[in-house]
């Protein structure tokens, strides 16, 4: 079974671009979860969606969107870029709530700079 | 809010040793993640805690649950130079099915 594929690896931008993110759940997930990883913050909630809906959102301005598709893969777009924003985004996927025991199963991630 | 509090932030030991993670969380949760990082990798799930009294061993590594304490430990047991990580412990925020709460890190270092 494959497992979370995110896209692309790496990326440089410019402050004031803005840049979208993909991210392929492991078949059959219908949760998707994003993360932002700093040396400074850790580990942050950005947003989780399931079944294209966005269910729960993290502290993260506006700038920062996602959405999800019918087939469960998602996107997160982030807006008018700031040297902030560089950092490891993460995204994870999970089943429905009744595999209970899962844990998140988290891709290996996109590395945005912004310059 | 939930807080999840991990110590020591960092932990250099020698082979062979055993030592103990801490992590404590404010609120109750269902769920208490442990996760393994790599230098420049993504998050390795390790174990999953859902009960209280929940003890779950997988190699040199003992992880456990006390939901009355709010507290989880991960134990190493005869530390080996492949152990050497970030450890995570997160724990999942109620009425979400993918919202971790993390903590800061453990960075091991595990040395000769």
């Amino acid at each position: 079974k494959a497992g979370v594929t995110q896209t692309p690896r790496y990326l440089i931008k410019t402050r004031g671009q803005q840049v979208t993110l993909s991210c392929s759940p492991i078949s059959g997930h219908r949760s998707v979860s994003w993360y932002q990883q700093t040396p400074g913050q850790g580990l942050q909630f950005l947003f989780e969606y399931f079944s294209e809906t966005q269910r729960n959102k993290g502290n993260f301005p506006g700038r920062f969107s996602g959405r999800q598709f019918s087939n469960s893969r998602s996107e997160m777009n982030v807006s008018t870029l700031e040297l902030g924003d560089s950092a490891l985004y993460l995204c994870a996927s999970s089943g429905d709530l009744s595999s209970y025991n899962s844990p998140l199963h988290f891709g290996n991630g996109t590395r945005l700079t912004v310059t | 809010e939930l807080k999840v509090e991990q110590n020591p932030l960092f932990l250099s030991m020698q082979e062979g040793k055993n030592y103990t993670i801490y992590c404590n969380y404010s609120t109750t949760s269902d769920r208490l993640y442990w996760y393994r990082q790599d230098p420049g990798k993504s998050l390795e799930s390790l174990f999953v805690l859902l009960s209280n009294g929940a003890v779950k061993q997988e190699g040199r590594l003992m992880a456990s649950l006390d939901t009355k304490a709010r507290l989880s430990t991960l134990h190493i047991t005869a530390a080996v130079h492949d152990l050497s990580a970030t450890y995570f412990c997160a724990v999942l925020k109620g009425g979400s099915q993918g919202n971790l709460i993390f903590g800061k890190g453990t960075k091991l270092s595990v040395k000769p």
